[in-house]
């Protein structure tokens, strides 16, 4: 069976600090891969996408990358942090040619 | 920005009573899906209904999809306290295969 795996579940960092979340996916190969960013109490804002090894397709413009150096991990990134990058950031695949997403477990990040 | 609008925003209930929430979207979809979301946790799918699909049953769920008011229903039959969660729907517009999340319904089902 597939599995998604994110880390760390939640983050205290300082304004200014780099930022590395990691997304790794099991049981499958080739997954369409997200990164969603919720703020407290809304809906989930897709920042970027991936559907392929290197791939990366920004949603938003904002402080954040994104890269795939592997089929099965994405990394959301910041070479320096702002206080308004605080949230919750959710990972999620889908299988290719398919819409419905798995989600991982989400990093909540605070960012003081 | 978010093309789905989920109303009520809050809903609070009888634990055995059913609850209703809706969902709003602007342009042609594929598909519409809903997901719920614990407090502090990851989004779980529940169910997708097609664009040319009217009605769709799982469990306790009835999802309904009116395309010409661009407009869907989730009902939720038999409440239980463990229904306390947040439900979302996203959809997937003719333009792309992107999910486009609502703002979400917070249910409380009181015990």
């Amino acid at each position: 069976s597939q599995t998604i795996h994110q880390w760390p579940a939640t983050l205290v960092q300082p304004v200014g600090s780099p930022l590395s979340l990691e997304c790794t996916v099991e049981g499958t190969s080739n997954p369409n891969l997200y990164w969603y960013r919720q703020a407290a109490g809304r809906g989930l804002q897709l920042l970027f996408y991936s559907v392929g090894i290197g791939q990366i397709s920004s949603e938003v413009p904002q402080n954040l990358s994104a890269s795939r150096p592997q089929d099965r991990q994405f990394i959301l990134s910041s070479k320096k942090l702002l206080l308004s990058d605080s949230g919750f950031y959710l990972c999620a695949w889908g299988r290719q040619g398919d819409t419905e997403a798995f989600f991982g477990q989400g990093t909540r990040l605070t960012v003081v | 920005s978010q093309q789905g609008e989920e109303d009520p925003q809050a809903l609070s209930i009888q634990e055995g009573e059913n609850a209703t929430m809706n969902c709003s979207y602007k342009t042609s979809i594929n598909n519409l899906q809903w997901y719920r979301q614990n407090s502090g946790r990851g989004l779980v799918h529940l169910i997708l209904i097609r664009s040319n699909e009217r009605e769709k049953h799982s469990g306790r769920l009835r999802v309904t999809l009116d395309t010409s008011k661009k407009s869907s229903s989730l009902l939720i039959t038999a409440s239980r306290a463990a229904d306390t969660a947040s439900y979302f729907c996203a959809t997937v517009y003719n333009a792309g295969n992107m999910l486009t999340f609502g703002g979400g319904t917070r249910l409380m089902v009181k015990p």
